[in-house]
């Protein structure tokens, strides 16, 4: 069975530029959590999509938002992008008997400069 | 709010040593869940162990088991017969037992090193 997929695995951007990273979840899983993780402040969560609602938010700010697809697949965006913006963004998704287990992907690391 | 708090930034052992990697917890709910998980240089972020609250037991998996301590809100992950590639970010995590899904509560983690 394969993972979680996250592309691209590397990204450079600009400041003030928007960003749209992607998350193919494990098959069968319908939740995706999405986490940025930084030096600084550590791991924070983001959002979470289930059957293509969000379920639940973080404390970030408008310029991120996320949605899903029917086939479960998430995407991430951020808009107006800020030098703090620089993270690793982790994907996670869970499912099935084991729904409380999320299983990360390898994540996108976004250079802002 | 839930927190999570890693008091070890860093920790090192010799190969074939056992090592204990220290978590605590704050948390105010009776059913939960707690995880280990691990971070190596390739990021992706792997489950080591997890371990439900209303389970007395201790979780083992392997070389890695956990000292669980309700009362205390502590949540010790040993790892017995250490091996190069255990060297990683180890990351503590909580997650609350409540209907729907919950986000993971994260610890600042702890760099292992292991010592050929």
């Amino acid at each position: 069975k394969a993972g979680v997929t996250q592309t691209p695995r590397y990204l450079i951007k600009t400041r003030g530029q928007q960003v749209t990273l992607s998350c193919s979840p494990i098959s069968g899983h319908r939740s995706v959590s999405w986490y940025q993780q930084t030096p600084g402040q550590g791991l924070q969560f983001l959002f979470e999509y289930f059957s293509e609602t969000q379920r639940n938010k973080g404390n970030f700010p408008g310029r991120f938002s996320g949605r899903q697809f029917s086939n479960s697949r998430s995407e991430m965006n951020v808009s107006t992008l800020e030098l703090g913006d620089s993270a690793l963004y982790l994907c996670a998704s869970s499912g099935g008997q084991g729904a409380n287990i999320q299983y990360f992907g390898a994540g996108t690391r976004l250079s802002v400069l | 709010a839930q927190t999570v708090t890693q008091s070890q930034p860093e920790m090192s052992v010799q190969e074939a040593e056992t090592v204990t990697l220290s978590c605590t917890y704050d948390t105010s709910e009776s059913d939960y869940y707690l995880f280990w998980y691990k971070q190596p240089p390739s990021r992706q972020m792997i489950l080591v162990i997890r371990q439900e609250a209303y389970k007395q037991q201790n979780a083992t998996e392997n070389r890695f088991s956990v000292n669980f301590q309700k009362a205390a809100k502590s949540f010790s992950l040993k790892i017995s017969d250490s091996q190069l590639g255990d060297a990683a970010m180890y990351f503590c995590a909580y997650r609350s037992h409540n209907s729907g899904n919950t986000p993971l509560v994260f610890g600042k983690g702890t760099r292992l090193s292991v010592i050929a």
